[in-house]
Parts: C-alpha cells; sequence; structure tokens
C-alpha cells in the first residue's frame, strides 16, 4: 500500500489546544504538499516542500500554523492554539517532483470545540 | 490572482444521459488545468489533465482559452459516475493546485 499516508484520521481538539497532524508521502516523491479543505470548499493550498526545503508557504493563515519536512521524508504540520475556524480536513500530497501528478492522502480530519 | 469557479454545486442526471461539468478559470497567462474527482469514502484523484489530451473513463475535456474554461463531458453517464468532481489549475512556475469548490454530481439509474 505505497499511497500518502497521514494521521491521525480524525482528531477532535479543545480550542486553544496544540494539535500535530503526520504525513507520510509516497516513497522517493521530492514533493509534498498541505491544503485545508472546509466543509463545502475545494481544497486550498497551505505549504509546499522540495526534500526539506520550504519553497512556499504563501497559504498559511495565520503564524500559528507551522510545517516541517527535517528529513525530506515525513511532514508535519502543526496548529497552535487551535480554534473554531480551523476546524476543516487536512489534507496532505506528494509528487515525485515538479510537474509529476500530485497524489493525495486520505485527510486529517481536525474538529476544534 | 488566480481563481477557478465551478458555478454547480450539484448536478443531477440519468445514466445513459450525456454530462457536462462546468469549469471557468481566471488568469493572464498559460495555466494547466486539471479535473480531478473523489469517490465515496476515497481519496482525491487526478481524473485528467489537459496536456495529456487522453479521455478517461469515457470523460474528456478541452481548454478554450478564449472562454477561459476547461469543462469536462461525458457522452452517456453511468452509476458509477456519481462523485464530487474539482476542476483545478497551476500556473507556470508555481506547484500549487488552485481548485474550484466542487461540483457533486449524481447519476440517477
Amino acid at each position: 500500500g505505497a499511497g500518502v499516508s497521514q494521521s491521525p484520521r480524525y482528531k477532535v481538539a479543545k480550542r486553544g489546544q496544540d494539535v500535530a497532524l503526520r504525513c507520510d508521502p509516497i516513497s522517493g516523491h521530492v514533493s509534498l504538499f498541505w491544503y485545508q479543505q472546509a466543509l463545502g470548499q475545494g481544497p486550498e493550498f497551505l505549504t509546499y516542500f522540495q526534500n526539506e526545503a520550504q519553497l512556499d508557504k504563501s497559504g498559511l493563515p495565520s503564524d500559528r500554523f507551522f510545517a516541517e519536512r527535517p528529513e525530506g521524508s515525513v511532514s508535519t504540520l502543526k496548529i497552535q492554539r487551535t480554534q473554531q475556524e480551523d476546524s476543516a480536513v487536512y489534507l496532505c500530497a506528494s509528487s515525485m517532483d515538479r510537474g509529476n501528478t500530485i497524489y493525495f492522502g486520505e485527510g486529517s480530519w481536525l474538529t476544534v470545540v | 490572482a488566480q481563481r477557478v469557479t465551478q458555478p454547480e454545486k450539484l448536478l443531477s442526471v440519468f445514466k445513459g444521459a450525456p454530462v457536462e461539468l462546468k469549469c471557468n478559470y481566471s488568469y493572464s497567462g498559460s495555466p494547466e488545468l486539471f479535473w480531478y474527482v473523489q469517490y465515496s469514502r476515497q481519496r482525491l484523484q487526478l481524473l485528467l489533465r489537459h496536456i495529456s489530451r487522453e479521455s478517461i473513463k469515457g470523460f474528456t475535456a478541452d481548454l478554450n482559452k478564449g472562454e477561459t474554461s476547461f469543462h469536462l463531458k461525458k457522452p452517456f453517464a453511468q452509476e458509477e459516475d456519481s462523485a464530487m468532481y474539482y476542476c483545478a489549475l497551476t500556473i507556470q512556475g508555481a506547484q500549487k493546485l488552485v481548485f474550484g469548490q466542487g461540483t457533486r454530481l449524481t447519476i440517477n439509474p
């Protein structure tokens, strides 16, 4: 099963709590993306890595959001002091390299109560 | 800024009828256009991309630069086509996908 793997699949957080979402890309994939999908909306870009370098973080909505990929494989999206508007599905995706097909994970469903 | 518009949130057609899912975009340069599909309880997956010019599962999409459209078409809908469909674009030099809001297609028997 060599697809993009995300964990946890479901997370309920109390407002103000910090959360960490993990993404295991397809082995050997250089590019990694995070998207946020609110209910009834299309996915919205958050950030992009090429290997360990974060080349684009223009979509991160606030400084409470932080992403890392320290060894160029697994990535973590961290949200500090969660708020209700952070409730969404967080999708991770990877591709072999620039211009190649992007493969999505099943998503991490975050609910902030 | 780049934008993708899918005017229909819901679309319902009968099995065997033609299907057209509309997608319009705004971008002054030369984008690359995609259709992604999400079947029930499955992950988002690529259906087709305009540069491939291929038909996938009977679906085709033609990029019309004059009308800035990339409508998805299938001549005869099948029940297994019921899914959520997203139109998306990337721009030259960038990696990120810009998605539309999606259209939920339901094929009635």
